[in-house]
């Protein structure tokens, strides 16, 4: 069965550093997705891609973030200036078409920023 | 008018038992509300939706009713199983979820 696809599973960096997330979406979704989920607490949606574009994002999504679908496969978040807060656990999600709603997540990348 | 409120916290419930979550809503707008199983170190997994044409779904042990005029929806697991302990997400539209019910399903 086709997955949703995520690297690292773990990165521990410093503060200030830039990281890189990557994740490998099913190969015909159209749809491309970051949330994040802080221990313990409710999954928060960053930001929606579709078409080469940003399509949607939260008040979270500011200046320190951006995405990018660089080929045909790989769609990353990059994270310019880690702040402590940024310590998470980072899901990719995708979806195929419009009107058909169900999100198909990875297994996420577990963010610490010391 | 953006929030998804979801009760309880946490909640333990014997096996064979009824496991409910509810949670509500306030944007009117909001036309699908799936609910989302996670297990420790996995990312959230579709369980199953409901769109506010239906005032009830039903799957396998798990149903969504679902209140039109109270902005309210629920998950009830029938007949729990210890595999169903696991985290559960209440969302609306696929993007604004709930803060999350960890159920423990005692044998």
């Amino acid at each position: 069965e086709p997955e949703v696809t995520q690297t690292p599973s773990h990165q521990v960096t410093q503060m200030g550093q830039e990281v890189i997330l990557r994740c490998v979406p099913i190969s015909n979704h159209l749809y491309f997705y970051w949330y994040r989920q802080i221990l313990g607490q409710k999954v928060e949606f960053l930001v929606s891609f579709y078409n080469n574009e940003i399509s949607e994002k939260s008040e979270i999504f500011d200046d320190q973030f951006s995405v990018e679908r660089p080929d045909g496969s790989n769609f990353t978040l990059k994270i310019r200036s880690t702040k402590l807060e940024d310590s998470a656990m980072y899901f990719c999600a995708s979806k195929f078409l419009t009107g058909e709603e169900t999100q198909y997540f990875g297994p996420g990348t577990r963010l610490l920023v010391l | 008018q953006q929030q998804v409120k979801q009760s309880p916290q946490s909640l333990i419930v014997q096996k064979g038992g009824i496991s409910i979550i509810n949670c509500a809503y306030e944007n009117t707008a909001f036309d699908y509300f799936p609910w989302y199983q996670q297990f420790p170190g996995k990312g959230p997994a579709l369980l199953i939706a409901i769109r506010p044409d239906v005032s009830e779904k039903k799957e396998g042990r798990f149903t969504i009713s679902f209140n039109k005029s109270a902005k309210q929806f629920s998950l009830h697991i029938m007949d729990s199983q210890p595999g169903d302990s696991a985290t559960y997400f209440c969302a609306a539209t696929p993007k604004r979820f709930g803060a999350g019910t960890r159920l423990t399903v005692k044998p």
